[in-house]
């Protein structure tokens, strides 16, 4: 089963609104990380945030984690049409190895 | 530094078939990971190799197998394919000690 769960399934906003993306997982983590794919591509990397933080920023994106909830979420402000990908959260489990674990991603469409 | 890549990156194979898929990652990276990607599945983890030696695997059949040779090049080889081996596979490079990973634009295998 997968670790890492994100909800919704898919998110249809206009541009220039914000987009939040929810990863909920089960096990305890050393970090979470979340991931954009554009149609068919490969992964790009957006932002690790390890266990003993709780919030981070990179440019338009804001993560969050609650480790007592098991919950992460990923805002995008100011949305652009660019930004239309599938968004994955992934974790790691504590313990174990460092390969992540990929939840079945967010379909975000973001409308010019 | 160029980015990982993929080769080839569309394919088409019959049933019984086997099929063998190569991955070059960053110059540098010495873990690669391979993944299989299906609408119905989501992400999921095939195995890493780190220096020439399988470190990590995943829940897949015997069917799949892979390789990494000493210039951290690596392949992955699937046996008597099936049609639900239709998949885009993804490739993945990571520094040694890092958790991100740095994909590749993946191979879109179609087995009829």
């Amino acid at each position: 089963s997968q670790q890492g769960e994100e909800d919704p399934q898919a998110l249809s906003i206009q541009e220039g609104e914000n987009a939040t993306m929810n990863c909920s997982y089960k096990t305890s983590i050393n970090n979470l990380q979340w991931y954009r794919q554009n149609s068919g591509r490969g992964l790009v990397h957006l932002i690790l945030i390890r266990s003993n933080e709780r919030e981070k920023h990179s440019g338009r994106l804001r993560v969050t984690l609650d480790t007592s909830k098991k919950s992460s979420s990923l805002l995008i402000t100011a949305s652009r049409a660019a930004d239309t990908a599938s968004y994955f959260c992934a974790t790691d489990r504590r313990g174990g190895s460092y390969i992540p674990t990929f939840g079945r991603g967010t379909s975000l469409i973001v409308h010019p | 530094k160029a980015g990982v890549t993929q080769t080839p990156r569309y394919l088409i194979k019959t049933r019984g078939q086997q099929v063998t898929l190569s991955c070059s990652p960053i110059s540098g990276h010495r873990s690669v990971s391979w993944y299989q990607q299906t609408p119905g599945q989501g992400l999921q983890f095939l195995f890493e190799y780190f220096s020439e030696t399988q470190r990590n695997k995943g829940n897949f059949p015997g069917r799949f197998s892979g390789r990494q040779f000493s210039n951290s090049r690596s392949e992955m080889n699937v046996s008597t394919l099936e049609l639900g081996d239709s998949a885009l596979y993804l490739c993945a490079s990571s520094p040694a000690g890092q958790e991100t990973q740095y994909f590749g634009p993946g191979t879109r295998l179609l087995v009829l």
